[in-house]
């Protein structure tokens, strides 16, 4: 099955730097890749996500980018507010059938 | 506001006991899952079902059973509860078709002692 990677598992960052999460994956069938956002106490929910014909996606702070040849997938988050502050969690998948999920980042962002 | 929910929010048990954990959707989704949530380890899947007559293993099934009542309800059975299986447990449904989003309930938090 598929194996996914996520790097770093803790990362801190100063309010308005930018944060850059990674992720690898092993299957090279796997085409969707979301992200998911887990803040303290709260339920995941997606903030973005991509698929395999695409090399990157933005939506306002947020941007994901995909190598396929490398089979690695980044999250980068700019101007970075202290609401960003969460876990995120990478996932892999075959047309979003049965998610991978990687380890989980967990953000601090400091004010 | 469809949703999903899930019960109970927090239980605590004893070795051996059997426990139910219940999921509950009004999002009309076909899909649903089980994770298990704990730290450092991130999201694993536990089991799938892709409708009523449909149930599937994940990565991390032994010693778990499920149950899908009907469309909107998907259950998830420890037959003899251990240690080890405490953790956050998450419940997420789907739509039909290609890349869609997952929708997670809150989450039942089991301790077994």
């Amino acid at each position: 099955g598929e194996n996914v990677e996520q790097h770093p598992s803790t990362l801190s960052v100063q309010e308005g730097d930018s944060a850059v999460i990674k992720c690898t994956y092993s299957d090279s069938a796997s085409n969707y890749f979301p992200w998911y956002k887990q803040e303290l106490g709260k339920r995941p929910q997606l903030i973005i996500d991509i698929r395999s014909n695409v090399g990157e996606k933005k939506d306002q702070r947020i941007a994901v980018t995909l190598n396929k040849t490398a089979k690695h997938f980044s999250l980068h988050i700019t101007e970075t507010q202290p609401e960003d502050s969460a876990v995120y969690f990478c996932a892999a998948s075959i047309y979003g059938n049965q998610f991978y999920f990687g380890t989980g980042t967990s953000l601090t962002v400091i004010p | 506001d469809a949703d999903v929910t899930q019960t109970p929010r927090n239980r605590i048990t004893k070795t051996g006991k059997r426990i139910m954990l219940e999921c509950s959707q009004t999002k009309g989704h076909d899909r649903m899952y089980w994770y298990r949530q704990d730290p450092g380890l991130g999201l694993r899947l536990i089991y799938y079902s892709f409708d009523v007559k449909d149930i599937n293993k994940g990565e991390i099934s032994d010693g778990y059973s499920v149950s899908r009542q009907a469309q909107a309800k998907f259950s998830l059975s420890l037959e003899s509860a251990i240690p080890n299986q405490t953790a956050l447990y998450f419940c997420a449904t789907e739509g039909r078709g290609l890349y869609n989003e997952q929708f997670f309930g809150p989450g039942t938090r089991l301790t077994v002692l």
